[in-house]
C-alpha cells in the first residue's frame, strides 16, 4: 500500500528566507506525487506535480519541489518566503491501482513571520 | 471559469440522521472524487466516479454511498450519522479517471458537516 509522511507538524520561517517542507513517500511502482495548499476554511489548491522527467518541478506562486528517488522524498521549496504563504501544506501520492485516488500526508503548517 | 462547487457549505445534523452533499465539477471534467478531512488530519479518500461508474472506494463503511449523474455532478450520501462523521467533506474533479492520465485533481471548498 502507498503512504506519505510529512515529518514536521509545523515549520516556522522568517519572511524573505528560503523554506522547505518535507515529504517522504512509499509506493510499489512509479510515484505520481503532488503538493497542495489549504488556506483556512477553504479547499485544497493544487501547487505542482511530479509524474516523470526532471527531478526539479516548478509550480504555482514560486514554489518548486525536488524529487529524490533514492531517498523517496519530494520536498517542497521556495527561495524567498512571503507572509501570505502561511497555510497548511499537503503532500499526496497517486495510487494508479485505484484510479485517480490520492493518498495524503498529515499536513504541515507553514508559519512565515514578518 | 467556475471551479468545483459544493453545497451546502455548512450543515448541522444529529446522530442517526441522513445527509446528502452535492458537488458540481469543473466544466469538462468527467471524474469526481470525494474525500473526508477530519480536523487536524489530511483528507481521506472515500469514492471516485468516472463516467457515472464507481472507479474506486476507500475504507469507509456501507453507510457512505455516492452517485454521479449524466451531467457529471455527484452526490455523497451518509446514513445513520455518527459523531465521528463530523468533518469537512471535499469534492475534487479531474479531466479523466481510471489509471490513465496524470491530471491533477481540483478541489472545492468543501461542506463542513457537524454532528450533534
Amino acid at each position: 500500500a502507498q503512504s506519505v509522511a510529512q515529518p514536521e507538524d509545523q515549520v516556522n520561517v522568517a519572511e524573505g528566507n528560503p523554506l522547505t517542507v518535507k515529504c517522504t513517500y512509499s509506493v510499489s511502482g512509479n510515484p505520481y506525487l503532488f503538493w497542495y495548499v489549504q488556506y483556512p476554511n477553504r479547499g485544497l489548491q493544487f501547487l505542482l506535480k511530479y509524474i516523470t522527467g526532471d527531478n526539479l518541478v516548478k509550480g504555482s506562486y514560486g514554489f518548486e519541489a525536488e524529487f529524490n528517488k533514492s531517498q523517496t522524498s519530494f520536498h517542497l521549496k521556495k527561495p524567498s518566503a512571503l507572509v501570505s504563504d502561511s497555510a497548511l501544506y499537503f503532500c499526496a501520492v497517486r495510487d494508479i491501482r485505484a484510479g485517480n485516488m490520492l493518498t495524503f500526508g498529515g499536513g504541515t503548517r507553514l508559519m512565515v513571520k514578518p | 471559469d467556475a471551479g468545483v462547487t459544493q453545497s451546502p457549505t455548512h450543515l448541522i445534523k444529529t446522530r442517526g440522521q441522513q445527509v446528502t452533499l452535492r458537488c458540481s465539477p469543473i466544466s469538462g471534467h468527467k471524474s469526481v472524487s470525494w474525500y473526508q478531512q477530519v480536523l487536524g488530519q489530511g483528507p481521506q479518500f472515500i469514492f471516485q466516479y468516472y463516467e457515472k461508474e464507481e472507479r474506486g472506494r476507500g475504507n469507509f463503511p456501507d453507510r457512505f454511498s455516492a452517485r454521479q449523474f449524466p451531467n457529471y455532478s455527484s452526490e455523497l450520501n451518509v446514513n445513520a450519522l455518527l459523531l465521528g462523521d463530523s468533518a469537512l467533506y471535499l469534492c475534487a474533479s479531474s479531466l479523466v479517471g481510471g489509471a490513465g492520465g496524470n491530471q491533477p485533481q481540483h478541489f472545492g471548498d468543501g461542506t463542513r458537516l457537524s454532528i450533534l
